[in-house]
């Protein structure tokens, strides 16, 4: 079964720090992946995604992500992190189809210390 | 600004009370899913729902859970009876069914039975 794969669950950063969050997935066919972004008490809003091109995607508040096909990632990263980042960051994935169905990583919590 | 918006935000109840939670997608999304967020199993999805007829519910206990769309601007998700396993945030998502498509996440039900 296609799954997605957030290695690290809990991340502590202090302010200017650089982020990355690992994503994987398991699936051999062509994906859209997704990072969204819960801030504590909200709702799940889109930070970014890749459909297709250029492998390095910008979203919004300064974060990128990188899609690797020969490693199944899409790892998420930022420079220099702010104490509003401060997130639960969920990573997810829809296999190529008229669905529009996603499967979720288990979401990595980011905390970041002033 | 369009938005999801989910009713109520947040409901107290005691275990056996019937529960019942709505969701009105974006106008002109055909596609509505509904998630439930807890600590120990992250965001798993329930249903989901095309041109209001259901495509899957795998992923929703059948005895006690049931999901419609009424018309095109609602989706109901109806627990009944309710237990304290069921406490947790439930959102509603609503898209379009093309690969690439964002789902856009509704405020989410904090739900708590007693």
């Amino acid at each position: 079964a296609q799954s997605v794969s957030q290695h690290n669950h809990h991340v502590i950063l202090s302010e200017a720090a650089s982020l990355e969050l690992g994503c994987n997935y398991s699936y051999g066919g062509t994906v859209n992946l997704f990072w969204y972004v819960q801030y504590p008490g909200q709702h799940l809003q889109l930070l970014l995604k890749y459909f297709s091109g250029d492998p390095l995607v910008k979203g919004i508040k300064g974060f990128e992500a990188e899609f690797i096909k020969s490693k199944f990632s899409f790892n998420l990263r930022k420079p220099s992190v702010q104490w509003s980042d401060t997130a639960e960051y969920f990573c997810a994935v829809n296999i190529w189809s008229n669905t529009g169905k996603l499967i979720f990583g288990q979401g990595t919590t980011l905390q970041v210390k002033p | 600004d369009a938005r999801v918006t989910q009713t109520p935000r947040h409901k107290v109840t005691e275990m056996g009370q019937e529960v019942t939670m709505r969701c009105q997608p974006i106008l002109g999304h055909n596609t509505v899913f509904w998630y439930r967020q807890t600590m120990m199993q992250g965001l798993e999805l329930l249903a989901y729902f095309r041109n209001r007829a259901p495509l899957d519910d795998s992923g929703m206990p059948k005895d006690r859970f049931s999901a419609e769309m009424p018309d095109a601007t609602l989706a109901t998700l109806k627990i009944q009876p309710s237990e304290p396993r069921d406490s947790a945030v439930y959102f509603c998502a609503s898209g379009l069914p093309n690969p690439g498509e964002t789902q856009y996440f509704g405020p989410g039900t904090r739900l708590l039975v007693l």
